[in-house]
């Protein structure tokens, strides 16, 4: 079976901290894909990133960036620096290749207080 | 703007009632997929379409059905509907693949489902 877990259900922080989001996975796949999204107030979900599980390279996109650990089964999400525009809720998803479906984790609510 | 359009935006209507949620995928996708987004539950796969054909099936009640059409825009009938059946329905549509792959999903901006 395919799960993702979000631990922290809400987040507070103040512009310009760093924060990071959490997200474990579990999969029996070997191979599968992970994936990050953000759904804004606006309430439509947008894709932020998506990484391979045979590659476990970081991924750095401006304040944005990703720890991907296979050993701990976790991507985690950073946000430096951030911003107002940055409150939203955070889903991690994962896809498997026995399970077709993309399935998402129960999602972070991030709240950046200018 | 994803490019997948999801009508209408707001539907209420009382318990025991049948609707459809209509989807259109973005221009080229062939796959769709359906989910159901609650404050209980959080964000739980229901079905998904490639190319017409189921591919793969979630958490969706029997009393829910769907079905993507030959020009690829897709339809979730929800009947004898129950209190716990609000929520916000969403679409999201992929290019599509014959099998598993690290595609990204674009989501529409969701219907509102109300049961009274």
């Amino acid at each position: 079976a395919q799960k993702v877990t979000q631990a922290q259900t809400e987040i507070s922080v103040v512009e310009k901290e760093d924060v990071t989001l959490d997200c474990v996975y579990e999969t029996r796949d070997t191979t599968y894909y992970l994936f990050w999204y953000k759904q804004p107030p606006s309430g439509e979900l947008v894709f932020l990133i998506r990484r391979n599980s045979f590659d476990e390279q970081n991924e750095i996109s401006g304040r944005y960036s990703w720890n991907f650990q296979k050993s701990t089964s976790s991507f985690n999400f950073t946000i430096t620096a951030s911003q107002v525009v940055d409150s939203a809720v955070y889903f991690c998803a994962l896809r498997g290749t026995s399970y077709d479906k993309v399935i998402f984790g129960p999602g972070t609510s991030l709240s950046v207080i200018p | 703007d994803s490019g997948v359009t999801q009508t209408p935006k707001h539907l209420i209507t009382a318990t025991g009632q049948r609707v459809t949620l209509r989807c259109s995928p973005r221009s080229g996708d062939l796959s769709v997929y359906w989910y159901q987004q609650s404050l209980d539950q959080g964000l739980q796969f229901l079905i998904q379409y490639y190319n017409g054909e189921e591919r793969a099936k979630g958490n969706i009640l029997e009393r829910f059905s769907a079905q993507q059409f030959p020009d690829l825009h897709s339809e979730l009938n929800l009947s004898s509907l129950e209190l716990g059946d609000s929520a916000l329905y969403f679409c999201a549509s992929s290019v599509g693949a014959p099998g598993p792959t690290n595609e990204k999903l674009f989501f529409g901006s969701g219907t509102q489902l109300s049961v009274l």
